[in-house]
C-alpha cells in the first residue's frame, strides 16, 4: 500500500524550516527518503529502520514513529539547493523476501531566495 | 565511482510497437531494480533482481513487459506491445545488498513517450 505524504507542496524562503510527513496504514520495517530534482534521478537522503537505527548524510534529520507508522523529514535552515520533490519509500518486509520500496506521491518543495 | 547507466535517455514510439531499455548497475551491486515513474507520481517497483535471479515481479505486467539480467550484471527491460499508458520514465536502481539497510542508487532514467 502506498504511503501518504503531506503536504503535497510547500514554498519556503531561504533559511526557513520545513517538515515533510510520511504515513502508512501498514506496519513498516524501514522508511527511506529521496530527493528528486526535475529531470534527474532520485538521490538518497536517509534510511530509518525499525528499532531506531538511522543512516544518512547531508544536514537533514528525520524521525520514525514505529507505533504510528509515520516518519517525518526535517529540513532546517533551508537552502536553494533543497528544492525538489521529496519521496518517502516504505519497506514492509521483515527480511524474508522481496524488499523493493513503495514510494509515496511526493512532496514538492520550492525554496525562494 | 561510476553511477548507474541507462540508455537510451529518451524514446518515442507508436502504440503497439516494442521497445527495450538497458541498465548497467554500479559495479559489485548485487541487487537491481526497475521502477516506472509516471509524471507527477512516485516511482513504482516493476521488478527486483538479486544477482541474476528474480526476487519480485509481482507488479510487472507480464503480458507485455519482460526483463532479464544476464550474468548478474546488466539488465534489459522490454515492452511489447506498448500502450499509451506506458508513457513514463523508467528508472533503474542498484544497491550493494538488500534495500532494507543500504541505499539504492538510481540512474537518470529513460523517458518513454508512446503516441
Amino acid at each position: 500500500q502506498q504511503p501518504v505524504q503531506s503536504p503535497q507542496a510547500v514554498i519556503l524562503r531561504e533559511g526557513e524550516d520545513a517538515v515533510i510527513n510520511c504515513s502508512s496504514s501498514k506496519a513498516l520495517y524501514s522508511v527511506h527518503w529521496y530527493r528528486q530534482k526535475h529531470g534527474e534521478a532520485p538521490v538518497f537522503l536517509m534510511i530509518l529502520l525499525k528499532g531506531g537505527e538511522q543512516k544518512g548524510h547531508e544536514k537533514i534529520s528525520a524521525s520514525f514513529n514505529e507505533k504510528k507508522q509515520q516518519s517525518s523529514l526535517y529540513l532546517t535552515a533551508s537552502q536553494l539547493s533543497y528544492s525538489g520533490t521529496y519521496f518517502c519509500g516504505t519497506e514492509f518486509s521483515t527480511g524474508g523476501g522481496a524488499d523493493g520500496l513503495t514510494f509515496g506521491k511526493g512532496t514538492h518543495l520550492i525554496i525562494q531566495p | 565511482e561510476a553511477g548507474v547507466a541507462q540508455s537510451p535517455r529518451y524514446k518515442i514510439i507508436e502504440k503497439r510497437q516494442s521497445v527495450a531499455f538497458w541498465c548497467n548497475p554500479i559495479s559489485g551491486h548485487a541487487t537491481l531494480y526497475w521502477y516506472q515513474q509516471i509524471l507527477g507520481q512516485g516511482p513504482k517497483l516493476l521488478i527486483q533482481f538479486q544477482n541474476n535471479g528474480v526476487v519480485d515481479d509481482s507488479q510487472l505486467p507480464k503480458d507485455r513487459f519482460s526483463a532479464e539480467r544476464l550474468k548478474g550484471v546488466d539488465s534489459t527491460l522490454k515492452i511489447q506491445p506498448a500502450k499509451l499508458e506506458d508513457s513514463a520514465v523508467y528508472l533503474c536502481a542498484s544497491s550493494l545488498g538488500r534495500v532494507l539497510n543500504t541505499e539504492a542508487f538510481f540512474g537518470q532514467g529513460t523517458r518513454l513517450t508512446v503516441v
